[in-house]
């Protein structure tokens, strides 16, 4: 079975700071990988994915993830987050079309000025 | 539709009542999920439907909840016996069993509260 988990609930970082969030996973065969974003009050939205290719993968608004697969984690990082960025954050794993996808509990990230 | 549509926005509920919360999947989506998410927790699974196989319920916290898809497209989350912890926010998504994106796109969410 698959499972997702984000090491840390709650990630406060000031302004301009750098960020990562961290996510792992277990799986026996290939999965697919995914952050989705939630913004306060709003719902969950994709942020960026890893389906094969280059293990970097990017987002129009800064944030990265790399996939290793040796540690079967999918970081994300940003070098210098911005007060906007506050959300909650979770990463998603999937064997692909027809299997459930799994979330993780999510990472709320708390920008401060 | 465009989107994953859920209904209502909103539900204010006496407990021990019973509601039913709505969402209609993106058009030609086989797969539908429902999940919870209440206040300062994360996504919590509840329900999987995928086509015609049997909806995966191993997230159904009690047997007073109940979900059904209607010919494959809207389903219908049932919560009998409203209890105050019932108060949450309740997401749908859906996705394509189509290639490998199956990127899950996100309804709005239902805001159920339990008085």
């Amino acid at each position: 079975a698959q499972s997702v988990t984000q090491l840390d609930s709650q990630v406060p970082v000031f302004e301009e700071a750098p960020v990562e969030l961290r996510c792992n996973y277990s799986s026996s065969v290939s999965v697919y990988l995914f952050w989705y974003v939630q913004y306060p009050n709003q719902g969950l939205q994709l942020l960026l994915k890893y389906l094969s290719g280059s293990t970097l993968v990017e987002s129009i608004n800064g944030f990265e993830a790399e996939f290793n697969k040796s540690q079967t984690s999918f970081h994300l990082r940003k070098p210098s987050v911005h007060i906007s960025d506050t959300a909650e954050y979770f990463c998603a794993v999937s064997r692909g079309g027809g299997f459930k996808t799994i979330f993780g509990a999510g990472t709320r990230l708390f920008v401060k000025a | 539709g465009a989107g994953v549509s859920q209904s209502p926005s909103n539900k204010v509920t006496e407990k021990g009542k019973d509601v039913e919360l709505r969402c209609d999947p993106i058009s030609g989506h086989t797969a539908l999920y429902w999940y919870r998410q209440s206040l300062g927790q994360g996504l919590e699974f509840l329900i999987y439907f995928q086509g015609n196989s049997a909806p995966d319920k191993s997230g159904l916290p009690s047997d007073r909840f109940s979900a059904e898809r209607t010919g494959g497209s809207v389903s219908t989350l049932t919560i009998q016996r409203t209890q105050q912890e019932d108060s949450a926010v309740y997401l749908c998504a859906s996705s394509t069993r189509q290639g490998v994106s199956t990127e899950a796109f996100f309804g709005q969410g239902t805001r159920l509260t339990v008085v």
